[in-house]
């Protein structure tokens, strides 16, 4: 059983479009992180979130962090192609030991 | 690039062979982290170490092992290798100064077929 369900699993949108991804779990946790991992490479950090109700903008991306610390969403406004990529939600469980969820696959269409 | 370095980056074995996996932590960072990458599981943590010592387990199987060496590279060990052990294996580094929300450093991967 997956610690953190991401939804959708894989989402296709023309470029200028908006998208929404989303990330649960039954579980609180101390801070939620979201990657971007593009083909052939690691996960690259894009942002922490900590406090309850958090939102946090990544110049086109913003991140909010649900007011019970279980769930995350992603936002992004007017994608881009150099959006597209494989979005993974972590949380932290502890000694910064992190459980990831499988990803959300965002292809932008130009 | 993260400053994690990972060799090699692809490997293709046969089932029952053991294999030894890489990985230079960034300058100055005394934690290194292994995950497993399948496209069923996602990405899983294996093992934790911390200046040469075992922080944490995760989904780590018995026919896997990992060491941080004295100069705080480290190795990720897999033997008696299985089909499903073919996945991507990442390393990550941080700092792990005490504090809670550090940044792990993903480095590029190795990509492991097993035949």
């Amino acid at each position: 059983t997956q610690l953190l369900e991401q939804s959708p699993q894989f989402l296709s949108i023309q470029e200028g479009e908006n998208l929404t991804v989303y990330c649960n779990s039954s579980s609180v946790f101390s801070s939620l992180q979201w990657y971007r991992q593009e083909p052939g490479e690691g996960p690259v950090l894009l942002v922490t979130v900590v406090t309850g109700g958090e939102v946090k903008k990544l110049k086109r991306l913003t991140f909010q962090f649900g007011d019970a610390r279980k769930d995350s969403s992603l936002h992004i406004t007017a994608a881009q192609p150099g959006d597209t990529g494989l979005y993974l939600c972590a949380g932290e469980q502890g000694n910064n030991r992190l459980a990831f969820g499988k990803g959300n696959q965002v292809v932008v269409i130009p | 690039d993260s400053g994690v370095t990972q060799t090699p980056k692809h490997l293709i074995t046969a089932t029952g062979q053991r294999v030894t996996l890489r990985c230079s932590p960034r300058s100055g960072d005394l934690s290194v982290y292994w995950y497993q990458q399948s496209l069923d599981q996602g990405l899983q943590f294996l093992i934790q170490y911390y200046n040469g010592e075992e922080r944490a387990k995760g989904n780590i199987l018995e026919r896997f092992s990992a060491q941080q060496f004295p100069d705080l590279h480290s190795e990720l060990n897999l033997s008696s290798l299985e089909l499903g052990d073919s996945a991507l294996y990442f390393c990550a580094s941080s700092q792990d100064q005490g504090g809670q929300q550090e940044t792990q450093y993903f480095g590029p991967g190795t990509r492991l077929l097993v035949l």
